[in-house]
């Protein structure tokens, strides 16, 4: 039964579509993120959500709006695709509050490719 | 400046030898700090985390924190051919997670 879970797993889309990435945790946590994977493998922090309040928003354009319906879900949706924004796309979630050693657990990723 | 910074490699060694993983921080508050190994086309899983000062042991790896220098190291004794993945390094303030580009390491049979 996997803890972190994201849909579609890849993701092959034209420029200028609207397409949206869903995520589910069964672990009960609190706290859920959405981070950004380019090709040099550095994993971006985009957004953070604690109980479905935005808690970080970093500087992401607002193409992009994630959607927390309840604490185990957030969804990830993306207007007027670029083709930078060809990337993978991971969902992971960490228990609140976070104390020390808490860490955080990942999604499978959703490799997104726009042509 | 990156929160995390780590040497992207590539890093290659031998297989049985020890491999050195190092990577420095710039938040003087973080409290934890995580290694994740990462193969190819997977998602991060979690190898150990440190958050005192010194050394801590799980089988084959050690993590070694200095919060004066803001250096955290991970070591891998008697490398595998198995080891080879990327090794990502991460701070965490709370529930706040920041991660370094992750180090491409290669054990060579």
């Amino acid at each position: 039964d996997t803890a972190v879970s994201q849909t579609p797993k890849y993701l092959v889309t034209q420029m200028g579509n609207d397409k949206s990435i869903k995520c589910e945790q069964n672990l009960g946590h609190d706290t859920m993120y959405w981070y950004k994977q380019d090709s040099k493998k550095f994993l971006k922090i985009m957004f953070s959500y604690n109980n479905k309040e935005l808690i970080i928003n970093e500087t992401v354009p607002n193409r992009f709006s994630p959607k927390s319906p309840d604490k185990a879900h957030l969804n990830l949706h993306i207007n007027s695709l670029e083709l930078g924004d060809s990337a993978v796309y991971f969902c992971a979630s960490s228990q609140d509050p976070g104390g020390i050693g808490t860490e955080a657990f990942f999604g499978q990723g959703t490799r997104l490719t726009v042509v | 400046q990156k929160e995390v910074e780590q040497n992207s490699g590539p890093l290659s060694v031998p297989e049985g030898a020890i491999a050195s993983l190092n990577c420095t921080y710039s938040d003087r508050g973080s409290q934890s700090f995580f290694w994740y190994r990462q193969y190819s086309g997977k998602s991060p899983e979690l190898i150990m985390f440190i958050y005192s000062n010194g050394d801590k042991e799980d089988g084959r790896f050690t993590a070694q924190l200095n919060k004066a220098s803001q250096y955290v190291s991970l070591l891998i004794r008697d490398s595998q051919p198995s080891d080879s993945a990327t090794y990502l390094c991460a701070s965490a303030r709370g529930n706040q997670f920041y991660f370094g580009t992750g180090t491409s390491l290669t054990v060579i049979p």
